[in-house]
């Protein structure tokens, strides 16, 4: 059985500060590995893809791949109050989803 | 717009009704998916087809069942509903086969009483 892990959180960070979401997977044949980003009621919306290791970079958002440790992380700077939403990990494939980790941004 | 579209958007029926969730995506991709997110919002993959072809079929009651017409829709029937078929189900697109991004749509919250 694959599986995603992440903390369900909340995860609680102040306006500016950097958040860091974490997930693993037990598939260590895994190749693509997406974050998306849920707001309450609405549905899944894709913020990174990442396939090799090391880091990929989009605007405030990077995306960190281990697949030795089998471990992908998402850093959010200088978080704002609409980032507040709940971070899904996803490997796939097909694509398993992580339960997610709800963001909390205090302003 | 270029999206994924579903209808309805809500759907509030008794337990036995049968019911239709139908998704459209104009966005040319080759693969389809449903998932169902249920009320502890695990989104957990239902049925996947590529180019008509179903291609992956989960775990689910055969009270469920999917029928793509043509690469761009993907429709979900379910027959003789229960309390447990509550939650929200998302119609999602990938270009190729399998293994990149998904686009999703905007849900159908199915509510049965």
């Amino acid at each position: 059985q694959k599986e995603v892990e992440q903390n369900s959180g909340p995860l609680s960070v102040p306006e500016g500060a950097i958040a860091s979401l974490n997930c693993t997977y037990s598939d260590r044949g895994s190749q693509s590995f997406f974050w998306y980003r849920q707001y309450s009621g609405k549905s899944p919306e894709l913020i990174m893809s990442i396939y090799s290791n090391g880091d990929k970079e989009d605007g405030r958002f990077t995306a960190q791949l281990n697949k030795a440790s089998q471990y992908v992380s998402l850093l959010i700077r200088d978080s704002q109050p609409s980032d507040s939403a709940t971070y899904l990990c996803a490997v796939n494939t097909p694509l398993v989803f992580g339960k997610g980790t709800r963001l909390s941004v205090i302003a | 717009d270029t999206a994924v579209s579903q209808t309805p958007k809500y759907l509030v029926t008794q337990m036995g009704n049968d019911k239709s969730i139908k998704c459209e995506q104009n966005l040319g991709h080759d693969t389809m998916y449903w998932y169902k997110q249920d009320s502890k919002k695990f989104l957990k993959i239902m049925f996947s087809y590529n180019n008509k072809e179903l291609i992956i079929n989960e775990t689910v009651p055969n009270r469920f069942s999917p029928k793509s017409p043509d690469k761009a829709h993907l429709n979900l029937h379910i027959n003789s509903l229960e309390l447990g078929d509550s939650a929200v189900y998302f119609c999602a697109s990938t270009p190729g086969l399998a293994g990149g991004p998904q686009f999703f749509g905007p849900g159908t919250r199915l509510t049965v009483l």
